[in-house]
C-alpha cells in the first residue's frame, strides 16, 4: 500500500509556462483534494472531487484546473503559472462519500514543490 | 469572518514536561476538529478527532479537549520527547463552511532532551 503518491517533488516553471501534477491514491477513497501551503497561511484547498466525475472549487482555485480521471487518479493543472503559484502542493484522500458530513480523515501524499519564476 | 487561529510562534519546552498547544476558532458551527502531525518536508498525517458533543479524547500519550463555549480545542502531549517534534496542525470540519475541511496554520513544537 502506498498511500497517497504526487508527481513530481520538485518543478521550477517560468512564468506563462503550463503543467500538471498528478496524484493517485490505492486506498480506494472516494474523495481527493488539492491544497497548497504557503508559510504563515497554512493549508489552502484548491479543488475537491467527492466521487469519481465530479469536481468542486475550494477557497483558492483561481488560476488552476482539476480533473478527476478514475477513482485513483486527481490530477492538477495551471495552465499559465504565475509567481504566486509559488507554493507547496499537497494531494490527500479520505473515504468520505459525497455530500455527506462523515468523519473526513485525511490521508495526505508527500507534496510538490513548486517554484515559479 | 471565520478564522482558525493556531500560535504561530514555536512552542519549546523539555523532555518530559507536557506540552499544550491551542486552536481558536470563530464564526464557526463545528461537526468535529481534527489534530494533523507534519514532520518537514512531509504531508500532514492524522492524529485524533474530536467530535462536537464530546468534551475529550485520548490516545496513548495525547490529550484533545474541544470547548464549544470558549470555541477552543487544546491538544496535549504528556511525557513529551524530542521525537515529538514538529508543526501540528488543527483542521475543522463545520456546518456552516460548505463540505470543507478548512485548517489552522499549525503550531511548531521543539522538544529538548
Amino acid at each position: 500500500n502506498a498511500g497517497v503518491t504526487q508527481t513530481p517533488k520538485f518543478q521550477v516553471l517560468k512564468t506563462g509556462q503550463s503543467m500538471t501534477l498528478q496524484c493517485a491514491q490505492d486506498m480506494n477513497h472516494n474523495s481527493m483534494y488539492w491544497y497548497r501551503q504557503d508559510p504563515g497561511m497554512g493549508l489552502r484547498l484548491i479543488y475537491y472531487s467527492a466521487s469519481e466525475g465530479t469536481t468542486d472549487k475550494g477557497e483558492v482555485p483561481n488560476g488552476y484546473n482539476v480533473s478527476r480521471l478514475n477513482k485513483r487518479e486527481f490530477s492538477l493543472r495551471l495552465e499559465s503559472a504565475a509567481p504566486s503559484q509559488t507554493s507547496v502542493y499537497f494531494c490527500a484522500s479520505s473515504a468520505l462519500a459525497g455530500g455527506r458530513v462523515g468523519t473526513d480523515t485525511q490521508y495526505f501524499g508527500p507534496g510538490t514543490r513548486l517554484t515559479v519564476l | 469572518s471565520q478564522k482558525i487561529e493556531q500560535n504561530s510562534e514555536a512552542l519549546n519546552i523539555q523532555e518530559g514536561k507536557t506540552a499544550t498547544l491551542t486552536c481558536n476558532y470563530t464564526n464557526y458551527s463545528p461537526a468535529y476538529l481534527q489534530w494533523y502531525r507534519q514532520d518537514p518536508g512531509r504531508g500532514p498525517v492524522f492524529l485524533l478527532l474530536i467530535r462536537e458533543n464530546e468534551k475529550e479524547k485520548r490516545k496513548e500519550r495525547l490529550k484533545v479537549t474541544f470547548d464549544t463555549t470558549l470555541k477552543q480545542s487544546l491538544f496535549h502531549i504528556t511525557a513529551s520527547q524530542p521525537a515529538d517534534s514538529a508543526t501540528y496542525l488543527c483542521a475543522l470540519r463545520s456546518y456552516n463552511a460548505g463540505n470543507m475541511l478548512t485548517f489552522g496554520g499549525g503550531t511548531r513544537l521543539m522538544v529538548k532532551p
